[in-house]
């Protein structure tokens, strides 16, 4: 079974500094890495994906992401943190060598995000 | 701008009610996620259709909740009779079904069981 853990229910970090919000993964075979973010009353907005190639992936907003096979992790990172990065993150993984019905994206519970001034 | 439509946004209604939720996926788009959002929970996979046929519902009660997807561009989750446990806030999403391919979420229904 595949599963993602997300350790930190809620990451403080002040306007300007760098963020972290991080996330582990367990799957069987070779994983497909998403994550999510979604600001209040909204559905969940795709960031960025890791499915093969480079280790350290760019998404939307500044966001990046580095896959790291021995640590099974996927943090999310981005250099200088703004106020509007404010919400809920989540991490996801699909197992690359299941098809069919248990091709599926199980989500983390999900790290809150507070920027502030 | 392609995207999943999800109704309605909000719903209140009395415990043993039936509920109705409806989802348009994204045109071409053919797997289909019901997800449930709680505090408590997370997110939850209720049900998952590719090319409308359900692959993996074992997340759903059975007893009381059902998803169709009656054509290509109408999926509905169904809950009768509603309960006060329920309430929750469902998601669908759509996908073009490969598997490195990310899902679209819609904006979600927020039901309220009383």
């Amino acid at each position: 079974a595949q599963s993602v853990a997300q350790p930190e229910d809620q990451v403080n970090v002040a306007e300007g500094n760098p963020l972290t919000v991080k996330c582990t993964y367990s799957v069987s075979g070779n994983p497909y890495l998403f994550w999510y973010v979604q600001y209040p009353n909204r559905g969940l907005q795709f960031l960025l994906k890791y499915i093969t190639g480079d280790n350290l992936v760019k998404g939307s907003y500044g966001f990046e992401a580095e896959f790291n096979k021995s640590q099974t992790s996927f943090h999310l990172k981005k250099p200088s943190a703004l106020v509007s990065d404010s919400a809920l993150y989540f991490c996801a993984v699909r197992d690359i060598r299941v098809t069919g019905g248990g091709n599926k994206l199980t989500f983390g519970t999900g790290t809150q995000l507070k920027v502030e001034l | 701008d392609a995207r999943v439509t999800q109704t309605p946004r909000d719903k209140v209604t009395e415990m043993g009610q039936e509920v109705t939720m409806r989802c348009q996926p994204i045109l071409g788009h053919n797997t289909v996620f019901w997800y449930r959002q709680t505090m408590m929970q997370g997110l939850e996979l209720l049900a998952y259709f590719r090319n409308r046929a359900p692959l993996d519902d074992s997340g759903m009660p059975k007893d009381r909740f059902s998803a169709e997807m009656p054509d290509a561009t109408l999926a509905t989750l169904k809950i009768q009779p509603s309960e006060p446990r329920d309430s929750a806030v469902y998601f669908c999403a759509s996908g073009p079904g490969q598997g490195e391919t990310e899902a679209f979420f819609g904006q979600g229904t927020r039901l309220t069981v009383v």
